[in-house]
């Protein structure tokens, strides 16, 4: 069975400073990883996805992810917030083979950008 | 994705009634899936469905609850009889088809703005 742990439930950042969110996976088999953000009132949208090509991941809105396998992480980060990045943000995980479908997700974390 | 329609929105059910949350996958997909979450969880996958089949249920609670998606109209998620512990969030997602075994390449879930379940 696979996990997902996101560090930190809140994260409070300034307008153009750096957003780092944590992700820690666990998985007996090599994993996929997702991050997906938000927006109140709105369903979930993915912003990146890791498959087993590049370990830096870019996604959209700027934001990048990189996969260590050593480290079982998957943080995402963006090297200047904006007001708009305000969300909840959900690191998930799901596995190679027929089950690829089932996508396990963290708690989430709620970023906060201060003007 | 606004695409993934739910309704309703919120649902106040007292204890002891159904609730029945209703999934309308994006125009092409043919593949729904519904995923619960919990106060201060994230959220957990419950069931698969094609059009007329369920795929997975490994997720559902074994009483209680049940899930259909049928040739025509919504994918409906049934909860029967509903308790406190019922209350929740519940996202649908679709997808247009499921990729290779191995490769989720064409299976990125679109997901709607969820079902907000209150049992009081």
């Amino acid at each position: 069975a696979q996990s997902v742990t996101q560090l930190g439930s809140h994260v409070s950042v300034s307008e153009g400073a750096l957003v780092l969110l944590r992700c820690n996976y666990s998985s007996s088999v090599p994993p996929y990883l997702f991050w997906y953000v938000q927006y109140p009132n709105q369903g979930l949208q993915l912003l990146l996805k890791y498959t087993s090509a590049a370990t830096l991941v870019k996604g959209i809105n700027g934001f990048e992810a990189e996969f260590k396998k050593s480290e079982t992480s998957f943080h995402l980060t963006k090297p200047s917030a904006h007001m708009s990045d305000a969300a909840e943000y959900f690191c998930a995980v799901s596995v190679r083979g027929g089950s690829n479908y089932k996508l396990t997700f963290g708690k989430g974390t709620l970023l906060t950008v201060n003007p | 994705n606004a695409d993934v329609m739910q309704n309703p929105r919120h649902l106040v059910r007292r204890r002891g009634q159904e609730a029945r949350l209703r999934c309308s996958p994006m125009k092409g997909h043919s593949h729904v899936y519904w995923y619960r979450q919990l106060p201060e969880e994230g959220l957990k996958f419950m069931v698969y469905l094609q059009k007329e089949n369920i795929i997975d249920e490994s997720g559902m609670p074994k009483e209680r609850f049940s899930a259909e998606f049928p040739k025509e109209g919504p994918s409906i998620l049934r909860i029967q009889q509903v308790v406190r512990g019922d209350s929740a969030a519940y996202f649908c997602a679709s997808s247009p088809r499921l990729g290779l075994a191995g490769d989720p390449s064409y299976n990125e879930q679109f997901f709607g703005p969820g079902t907000r379940l209150t049992v009081l």
